[in-house]
């Protein structure tokens, strides 16, 4: 079975500093690994996923994130913090199973501060 | 052009009563899924339906039944509406193949009084 840990419910950071979004993940088979964004009130939107072509993965909005097998994580970073970042983060992860079923972690909360 | 839709965006209803929730997708997507995120914003599957079969049925109580008339449409119809079912239910589409990413809806905020 699969399964998502995100390290941090809430993570704060101020304008301009690196934004760091963790995220553990648990797979019996290779995973792809997905990161997801969602502003208030929307649904969610992509910002970049890995499917085993190379590990360090560049999104939208400047994000990006590395996977690491021997450390089961796969997580988002961002250089610069810029305020219209502060939404949930949400890591997810499918096995490839039928039906393509995402597993996703609990969810950080990104807060900027000016 | 809006890829995933659903109707209604919000839907307030009393105890008891039978609800339905609409979703079209005009990606020329071939599997629709229903999420729910619950009041602490965790996200999980519901249902995924690939060319209008059901593929995946998590552990759901037997009130919430879907229904996929077209590959196009994946509408949830929930009886006898509870308390605990008041959520956001998300619908989501993509391309067969699990590297493949799910768009989302907007969501639909049930609540439940």
């Amino acid at each position: 079975a699969q399964s998502v840990t995100q390290l941090g419910s809430h993570v704060s950071v101020s304008e301009g500093a690196l934004v760091l979004l963790r995220c553990n993940y648990s797979s019996s088979v290779p995973p792809y690994l997905f990161w997801y964004v969602q502003y208030p009130n929307q649904g969610l939107q992509l910002l970049l996923k890995y499917t085993s072509a190379a590990t360090l993965v560049k999104g939208i909005n400047g994000f990006e994130a590395e996977f690491k097998k021997s450390e089961t994580s796969f997580h988002l970073t961002k250089p610069s913090a810029h305020m219209s970042d502060a939404a949930e983060y949400f890591c997810a992860v499918s096995e490839g199973n039928a039906g393509n079923m995402l597993t996703f972690g609990g969810g950080t909360r990104l807060m900027v501060k000016p | 052009d809006t890829a995933v839709s659903q109707t209604p965006k919000y839907l307030v209803t009393q105890m008891g009563n039978d609800k339905s929730i609409k979703c079209e997708q005009n990606l020329g997507h071939d599997t629709m899924y229903w999420y729910k995120q619950d009041s602490k914003k965790f996200l999980k599957i519901m249902f995924s339906y690939n060319n209008k079969e059901l593929i995946i049925n998590e552990t759901v109580p037997n009130r919430f039944s879907p229904k996929s008339p077209d590959k196009a449409h994946l509408n949830l119809h929930i009886n006898s509406l509870e308390l605990g079912d008041s959520a956001v239910y998300f619908c989501a589409s993509g391309a067969s193949g699990s590297w493949n990413e799910q768009f989302f809806g907007p969501g639909t905020r049930l609540t439940v009084l």
